[in-house]
C-alpha cells in the first residue's frame, strides 16, 4: 500500500465550478499537509499546508484534513481555467515530503 | 528573492555519460533537498542536505548518484553512466531548519537519455 493514494483523474469541470481534490494516507503519526499545484513541465508550487486536524482558507482554496480517516482535501471555488494543473498532495514525513500521484484538472471556459 | 534556481532545464545525453546538474536555493535556507519525477507520478525523495552535511539518502539513490553541497550554498546532483531508466525530471527544492514541511521547489531539470 503506497503511504499516500491519490486519484490521478484526469477531472474536467467548467469554469465557476466547485473542484473537490482528494488524497488518503496510511500512517497516523503524519502531521503536516501540503497541496501543491504543477503545471506542465514546470517545477511544484506551494499552495497551502495544514497542521494536524481541521480547514485552512486561502482566497478561492480550503484545505482540510480528517485525521480520524486519514483523509485530505483540497476545494477550489469559482474554477478558473487558469487553474488547469496537476494538484500534488503530499505529507511531511521526518524532514522529507511523500507526494501523491497528483490529479490532473481541466477547467474549461 | 529570486527563488530556486536550477541549471540546465532540459539534459539529453546519451546512455552511458555523465551528467550533472545544478541547483542554487533561496538564500536563507539551510535546508535542499532533490527529488526525483516520473511522468504520472508524484516527485519521489532522493537525498537532501543541511548546510553541508548529508543527512538521508533513499534506497532510491544507486551508486550511480552522487550528491554534494560543498559550501552550504549550491548543490550538484551527479549521475554517472546514465540509464535509458534515468530519464525523468529532477527537482530542487529548499526551506528553512524549522520549516521543513514546507518546501519550495525549483524549475526542475529534465533529463532525457537516449
Amino acid at each position: 500500500q503506497k503511504e499516500v493514494e491519490q486519484d490521478p483523474g484526469p477531472l474536467s469541470v467548467p469554469e465557476g465550478a466547485i473542484v473537490s481534490l482528494n488524497c488518503t494516507y496510511s500512517n497516523s503519526a503524519f502531521q503536516y499537509f501540503m497541496w501543491y499545484r504543477q503545471y506542465s513541465r514546470k517545477g511544484p508550487e506551494l499552495l497551502m499546508y495544514t497542521y494536524s486536524s481541521g480547514n485552512k482558507e486561502d482566497g478561492r482554496f480550503t484545505a482540510q484534513v480528517d485525521k480520524s480517516s486519514k483523509y485530505i482535501s483540497l476545494f477550489i471555488r469559482d474554477s478558473q481555467p487558469s487553474d488547469s494543473a496537476t494538484y500534488l498532495c503530499a505529507v511531511h514525513n521526518t524532514d522529507k515530503l511523500i507526494f501523491g500521484t497528483g490529479t490532473r484538472l481541466q477547467v474549461f471556459p | 528573492d529570486t527563488g530556486v534556481s536550477q541549471d540546465p532545464r532540459h539534459k539529453i545525453t546519451k546512455r552511458g555519460q555523465n551528467v550533472t546538474f545544478r541547483c542554487d536555493p533561496i538564500s536563507e535556507h539551510n535546508r535542499l533537498y532533490w527529488y526525483r519525477q516520473t511522468l504520472g507520478q508524484g516527485p519521489e525523495f532522493l537525498t537532501y542536505f543541511q548546510n553541508e552535511a548529508q543527512l538521508e539518502k533513499s534506497r532510491l539513490l544507486s551508486d550511480r548518484f552522487s550528491a554534494e553541497r560543498p559550501k552550504g550554498s549550491f548543490s550538484t546532483l551527479e549521475i554517472q553512466r546514465t540509464e535509458q531508466g534515468d530519464s525523468a525530471m529532477y527537482l530542487c527544492a529548499s526551506s528553512s531548519l524549522q520549516g521543513s514541511h514546507t518546501q519550495y521547489f525549483g524549475p526542475g531539470t529534465r533529463l532525457t537519455v537516449l
